[in-house]
C-alpha cells in the first residue's frame, strides 16, 4: 500500500496551463480507470475535481481535465487562476484499498 | 444537500481507545459505502478504511489493521471508527467520506485526534 508519486510542487503564472503527474503501478493506476483528483485549500476538506480518470463533477470548472497513460495519470489546469492555488491529491482504486498520492502544492505566481 | 459531520476527536494517551462518529444526511445512507481518511498535521491524505453499504465487507490500511474497526448503523445514518491501541502516529484529522465506485464524492470537515501523553 505505497502512496502514489506526485511532484511536491508545481507553479505557473495566471493564464498559463500546468500539469500534475501521478505515478503508480499496474496494480492501481494502470490497472483500473478509477483515478480521481482532489483539491484542498488550507484548513478545508478535500473537494472532488476529477473522477474516473477524466470526468468532472457538476460545478467543477472545465479548466480542470484529467488523463491517463499506462501507470501515470495527469491533472491539467488551464487558464490558471489565483483561486487554483491549493494542494492537489490523486487517488486510485485498488482491489482491496484506496491509494492517495503524495500531494502537490500548486502555486500561482 | 449532502452533509457529513464527524465527531469524537479528543486528546488521548498512547495505548488508549476512542470511537469516532460520522452523522450523514442529504442522501440515502444505506445505498452507499463509506470511507474514513486521515491527514496528519502538515501531511498528505491517508486512506484508513472502507465499509460496504450493508456493513458486510470492511477493508483497512495496513497501518491500522487489527487496531481499528469500522462499522455503521443504517438506522441512525451513522458511521463509526473504533480506534484501539492508539499510537502517536495516529494523530491526525479524521474525515469520513461518501463512497462512489472508485472515488470519494463528498467529505466531512473532519475531527481531530491527538495521541499524546
Amino acid at each position: 500500500q505505497s502512496a502514489l508519486t506526485q511532484p511536491a510542487s508545481v507553479s505557473g503564472s495566471p493564464g498559463q496551463s500546468i500539469t500534475i503527474s501521478c505515478t503508480g503501478t499496474s496494480s492501481d493506476v494502470g490497472g483500473y480507470n478509477y483515478v480521481s483528483w482532489y483539491q484542498q485549500h488550507p484548513g478545508k476538506a478535500p473537494k472532488l475535481m476529477i473522477y474516473d480518470v477524466s470526468n468532472r463533477p457538476s460545478g467543477v470548472s472545465n479548466r480542470f481535465s484529467g488523463s491517463k497513460s499506462g501507470n501515470t495519470a495527469s491533472l491539467t489546469i488551464s487558464g490558471l487562476q489565483a483561486e487554483d492555488e491549493a494542494d492537489y491529491y490523486c487517488s486510485s482504486y485498488t482491489s482491496s484499498s484506496t491509494l492517495f498520492g503524495t500531494g502537490t502544492k500548486v502555486t500561482v505566481l | 444537500e449532502v452533509q457529513l459531520v464527524e465527531s469524537g476527536g479528543v486528546v488521548v494517551q498512547p495505548g488508549g481507545s476512542l470511537r469516532l462518529s460520522c452523522a450523514a444526511s442529504g442522501f440515502t445512507f444505506d445505498d452507499y459505502a463509506m470511507h474514513w481518511v486521515r491527514q496528519a498535521p502538515g501531511k498528505g491524505l491517508e486512506w484508513v478504511s472502507l465499509i460496504s453499504w450493508d456493513g458486510g465487507s470492511t477493508y483497512y490500511a495496513d497501518s491500522v489493521k487489527g487496531r481499528f474497526t469500522i462499522s455503521r448503523d443504517n438506522s441512525k445514518n451513522s458511521l463509526y471508527l473504533q480506534m484501539n491501541s492508539l499510537r502517536a502516529e495516529d494523530t491526525a484529522l479524521y474525515y469520513c467520506a461518501k463512497a462512489h465506485y472508485g472515488y470519494l464524492g463528498y467529505w466531512g470537515q473532519g475531527t481531530l485526534v491527538t495521541v499524546s501523553s
